[in-house]
């Protein structure tokens, strides 16, 4: 089923570990994105990448980073996470990285940060 | 700074007809879309206006007046399925998506 995937679904983190989230899309879009989501806020935007071998900082940065090694893939990684990262993570991809592209969104991991 | 404002929370009957409310100030404008988020999943497109006026889909509605710095999202014959966020986001003039809190819209039987 062509689309986005994300991994885990959900995780229990102790404050201080390093942590991956994994994104993975079929529709070869040349754009990605990972948001998070928390309550009363609307979706932020942390990174992005308009294509293999780039990416960019956006509204939320600090403290994640993000490769893209190629077209499909685009890891979020936590290397020390705390509690104030507890929240829904979102993936998405367009294909285009214009932000007037439909954006199509993972099913989101959960993260608990203690 | 950037604002969206959607209310935070709606009712409405099965059947019912309901407006969701979207305002916006930002730095210019260059469109704007119309997510539903279902609770516990991830958002999905229903509509990007860009030009004044109304654009009907089925009984999905969505109306842009960019002198007003207004949208509103029109659901008609409302089902149960509908009980869901509304997400308005906003694309500026740098190209920057800007994200509203959403509308949870509940539906009664």
């Amino acid at each position: 089923i062509a689309g986005i995937t994300q991994a885990p679904t959900s995780q229990i983190l102790a404050a201080g570990r390093r942590m991956t989230l994994r994104c993975t899309q079929d529709m070869r879009h040349n754009a990605m994105y990972w948001y998070r989501q928390d309550l009363g806020l609307g979706l932020r935007l942390i990174h992005y990448s308009n294509t293999a071998g780039t990416t960019g900082k956006g509204e939320v940065p600090d403290g994640y980073s993000v490769s893209r090694a190629n077209t499909d893939d685009f890891p979020l990684t936590l290397a020390s996470a705390v509690p104030s990262q507890t929240s829904v993570y979102f993936c998405a991809s367009s294909d285009s990285g214009t932000s007037t592209d439909t954006q199509y969104f993972g099913p989101g991991t959960r993260l608990t940060v203690l | 700074g950037q604002n969206i404002d959607q209310p935070t929370e709606m009712t409405a009957t099965e059947g019912a007809i309901v407006q969701i409310n979207c305002t916006y100030q930002t730095s210019g404008f260059n469109g704007l879309f119309w997510y539903q988020q279902h609770a516990g999943e991830a958002p999905t497109f229903l509509s990007y206006n860009v030009l004044d006026g109304l654009e009907e889909k089925g009984r999905f509605s969505s109306f842009l007046s960019r002198s007003k710095g207004y949208s509103y999202l029109l659901l008609k014959e409302l089902q149960m399925k509908d009980s869901a966020s509304y997400l308005c986001a906003v694309v500026d003039s740098n190209y920057q998506l800007i994200w509203g809190a959403g509308t949870k819209l509940i539906i009664k039987p």
